[in-house]
């Protein structure tokens, strides 16, 4: 069965760095998504992304992020100064919304990458 | 503002018990509305709910959808220790690019 997949599981970092958080979307999927859950806190939705550009985000998705799909599989987040509260799980999810007949638009998540920012 | 609100926030049952989840929302524009387990780490799919009234099933668990009261719930029967997991509630808001808002989640524990 198709999923998402996510690199890394686990990304340590230290505060002011830069991070790039990588997806793989299901391959014939089109609207792709960022997600975070803080430890302890529910999942927050950051970005959706749709034909090569940000169709919305959230007001945590300030200027120090950024998304990108750089080729045709991949879907990145940047995040360019990391800061201690960036500590969360991100999770990318992608959409089956128009590829069936009827009412479907069902996000499938990926397993996540855990980032610490030190 | 759009929220979504799960309740209880936990909930420690017996092998063989009944639950019932809830989940009631106030959402400006909304599609739908669905659950999701998540277990260690990714959320994984179980319903999505659009329409009043329509039960949807699957094997001991079950959801319904009540648009006129704003809430949805999802029953397990015969609980098992496998179904441990926190039950996550989304509502899918149409204003603008069909985010995702979530509920806090509800922890389950079965016990052995």
């Amino acid at each position: 069965e198709p999923e998402v997949t996510q690199t890394p599981s686990h990304q340590v970092t230290q505060m002011g760095q830069e991070v790039i958080l990588r997806c793989v979307p299901i391959s014939n999927h089109l609207y792709f998504y960022w997600y975070r859950q803080i430890l302890g806190q529910k999942v927050e939705f950051l970005v959706s992304f749709y034909n090569n550009e940000i169709s919305e985000k959230s007001e945590i998705f300030d200027d120090q992020f950024s998304v990108e799909r750089p080729d045709g599989s991949n879907f990145t987040l940047k995040i360019r100064s990391t800061k201690l509260e960036d500590s969360a799980m991100y999770f990318c999810a992608s959409s089956d919304r128009g590829l069936a007949g009827g009412y479907t638009d069902t996000q499938y998540f990926g397993p996540g990458t855990r980032l610490t920012v030190l | 503002e759009d929220k979504v609100v799960q309740s209880p926030l936990s909930l420690v049952v017996h092998e063989g018990d009944t639950v019932t989840l809830n989940c009631s929302y106030e959402v400006t524009n909304f599609r739908s509305l669905l659950w999701y387990k998540q277990e260690k780490k990714a959320p994984t799919f179980l319903f999505m709910l659009t329409s009043s009234g329509i039960e949807k099933k699957s094997g001991r668990l079950s959801s319904i959808l009540d648009k006129k009261e704003l809430f949805s719930i999802l029953n397990i029967t015969a609980t098992q220790t496998g179904d441990s997991a926190v039950y996550l509630c989304a509502v899918e808001d149409a204003s603008g690019t069909y985010k995702y808002i979530f509920g806090t989640g509800t922890r389950l524990k079965v016990l052995a």
